[in-house]
């Protein structure tokens, strides 16, 4: 069974440029989570997408924002980039978010993003 | 709120010692809680994890236990090799309200041969 597929796994933009990120679950996971990574600030929430509809969002800014398409699979888009969002963007997938399933997430290796 | 508080790294030790990393957890209602371990250049992945109190959970040889009274989940093993390192997570999930899953900052673990 494939795993969670994220693409593109490395990425370098400059500052002001946007940003879009994909991620496909494991067939038959309805629920995307998008989590970001930085060394500072550990591992953080982005949001969760479940059956096309955002269940749940961190504390980011508007910047930071996300979709969740039919097939579940989802992307996530950053606007105006800064220096700060540098990052390793983790998505993880489950069958439903922990909502009536086990709690367990399935990750992608990760979007490696680099702002100049 | 609810949150995981793990024990700061990094862990450094030798081949063969004993492992613990710290983890306590602050939630209404009964979480379940879990351990993710990341290797170099990868994503998470689960490691372990126990739904209700007193459960234990294990696998390669690591093993923690849900402790209601104390409210932790610390991660144990007996002899660490070279291919542990790695950074591990302590994580909660609620269903109180909406459903969340909430991770530790993370501890870094570097073994030496």
């Amino acid at each position: 069974k494939a795993g969670v597929t994220q693409t593109p796994r490395y990425l370098i933009k400059t500052r002001g440029q946007q940003v879009t990120l994909s991620c496909s679950p494991i067939s038959g996971h309805r629920s995307v989570s998008w989590y970001q990574q930085t060394p500072g600030q550990g591992l953080q929430f982005l949001f969760e997408y479940f059956s096309e509809t955002q269940r749940n969002k961190g504390n980011f800014p508007g910047r930071f924002s996300g979709r969740q398409f039919s097939n579940s699979r989802s992307e996530m888009n950053v606007s105006t980039l800064e220096l700060g969002d540098s990052a390793l963007y983790l998505c993880a997938s489950s069958l439903d978010g922990g909502g009536a399933g086990t709690g367990e997430l399935f990750f992608g290796e990760g979007s490696r993003l680099t702002v100049l | 709120g609810d949150s995981v508080t793990q024990m700061e790294g990094p862990v450094t030790l030798s081949e063969e010692a004993f492992l613990t990393i710290n983890c306590t957890y602050t939630a209404t209602g009964y979480p379940s809680l879990f351990w993710y371990v990341q290797y170099p250049g990868e994503g998470l992945q689960l490691l372990l994890k126990a739904t209700k109190a007193d459960d234990k959970g294990s696998n390669k040889g690591f093993e923690a236990t849900y402790r209601k009274e104390t409210t932790s989940f610390h991660l144990e093993k007996g002899s660490v090799q070279v291919s542990d390192s790695a950074v591990y997570f302590c994580a909660l999930w609620t269903f109180e309200g909406a459903s969340k899953i909430i991770f530790g900052s993370g501890t870094r673990l570097s073994i030496r041969p």
